[in-house]
């Protein structure tokens, strides 16, 4: 059974840093795309960054410079390091699971970590 | 960057009711479209993928249409069980979510 469970998520001051990670069991993260998304309490969904197969990296402007996606093949899991957070970053975050080696759609998501910005 | 416009942002409706939600995308998306529900506290769970395909395991009331820049997604006969915000994502260029559609039981 496929599984993704979030971990790290807290309160923070603004300015601060935060690492959240997401175990993956079922099966191997390194031959999906793996995605981190977003929502901010009320709002809608915002895809914020990605992890290709192939090790390739996007983000999306809102983060860019200040987040940083990895993947760790050896213990099958994914991380968000997070730094220079403001209280527009506050939100639950999810990591998803591509379908395949593709970015097309998300199948399998975890129960998502809410992260708290805030003085 | 391609934007998704959903409507309406929310709606209600009788249970029995068909219910209609369009996502319009700002440039041709093909069928690269897919449909998320997300019940309250819960993660979003996938119903439709590449515009009309159903997820294993989905009922058959719910459907999706749709190419190009525009798409509708449809459930037939509106369930207790439906109450949920439902988003259209695309998948052409990076991924893009609609802001979300709140279905309500009237």
């Amino acid at each position: 059974e496929v599984q993704l469970v979030e971990s790290g998520g807290g309160l923070v001051q603004p300015g601060g840093s935060l690492r959240l990670s997401c175990a993956a069991s079922g099966f191997t993260l390194s031959g999906y795309i793996m995605n981190w998304v977003r929502q901010a309490p009320g709002k809608g969904l915002e895809w914020i960054s990605y992890i290709s197969t192939a090790g390739n990296i996007y983000y999306a402007d809102s983060v860019k410079g200040r987040f940083t996606i990895s993947r760790d093949s050896a213990n099958n899991s994914l991380s968000l390091q997070m730094n220079s957070l403001r209280a527009d970053d506050t939100a639950v975050y999810y990591c998803a699971r591509a379908s395949s080696s593709a970015l097309k759609w998300l199948n399998y998501w975890g129960q998502g970590t809410l992260v708290t910005v805030s003085s | 960057d391609i934007q998704m416009t959903q409507s309406p942002s929310s709606l209600s409706a009788s249970v029995g009711d068909r219910v209609t939600i369009t996502c319009q995308a700002s440039q041709d998306i093909s069928t690269y479209l897919n449909w998320y529900q997300q019940k309250p506290g819960k993660a979003p769970k996938l119903l439709i993928y590449d515009a009309s395909n159903m997820e294993t395991g989905v009922p058959s009331r719910f459907s999706g249409s749709g190419s190009g820049t525009n798409f509708t997604f449809t459930i037939s006969s509106l369930q207790p069980e439906d109450i949920a915000t439902y988003y259209c994502q695309q998948y052409d260029n990076l991924l893009t979510f609609g802001g979300g559609t709140r279905v309500e039981i009237k």
